[in-house]
């Protein structure tokens, strides 16, 4: 079994609905996150989480938010969606350990269109 | 703030050709540097990462990349591609320090390897 899940891993949705991606990981690590990615873009930064009642935004936080219900899991929402909220999304956890922080484990990502 | 910059959006390469792919950064302050892989439908994994003392940095897959602080460089090299290598590759940052897990990620380069 993958180590960090994402569901779903496709969805359409349209324009003004909430949505919700969820992310599950099972490798015990405190430190989650939540990035897009967009053609010729990169990853961005969305929000990230060093613990359970440590939450913080990224780089692009603005129409997203984020809710982390246990170590193990850690939910992106668009309280309303647009259509350049279309990209796909990939979720990451990395362990606070000296060395162990630096390395980011990737989920298999959520690829979402918004009409 | 740091910044990536990965010069080449795409890279075609013959197989058995030598492949360079470039990453130059921006920062302030000393860095830790990163490669990543993506295969088509996948989320990332590391390739490889330099934390500190040789600059010369092996990963996985006959990867290997020096850090140049001069040049403020991480250029990823492999003598030899194979049709496998075919993916995008990412270069990121993060700075060394209490928030060494964010990464700040490059555009990508999409390497492409045919016979």
């Amino acid at each position: 079994d993958a180590d960090v899940t994402q569901t779903p891993r496709n969805r359409i949705t349209k324009t003004g609905k909430r949505i919700m991606l969820e992310c599950s990981q099972t490798k015990g690590h405190d430190r989650m996150y939540w990035y897009r990615q967009d053609p010729g873009l990169g990853l961005r930064l969305i929000y990230y989480s060093f613990d359970v009642k440590d939450i913080n935004k990224g780089e692009i936080s603005d129409g997203y938010s984020v809710s982390r219900q246990a170590q193990a899991k850690f939910s992106l929402s668009l309280e309303s969606a647009i259509p350049n909220q279309t990209a796909l999304y990939f979720c990451a956890t990395s362990d606070s350990g000296s060395r162990g922080r630096l390395e980011q484990y990737f989920g298999p990502g959520t690829r979402l269109t918004v009409t | 703030a740091q910044s990536v910059t990965q010069l080449d959006s795409q890279v075609p390469v013959f197989e058995e050709a030598p492949v360079e792919l470039r990453c130059n950064y921006s920062s302030s302050v000393s860095v830790y540097l990163f490669w990543y892989v993506q295969y088509p439908n996948q989320g990332l994994q590391l390739l490889l990462k330099y934390l500190s003392g040789s600059t010369l940095v092996k990963g996985i897959n006959g990867f290997e990349a020096e850090f140049n602080k001069s040049q403020t460089s991480f250029h990823l090299r492999k003598p030899s591609v194979h049709i496998s290598d075919t993916a995008e590759y990412f270069c990121a940052v993060s700075v060394v320090g209490g928030t060494a897990s964010k990464l700040t990620f490059g555009t990508g380069t999409r390497l492409q390897v045919t016979l």
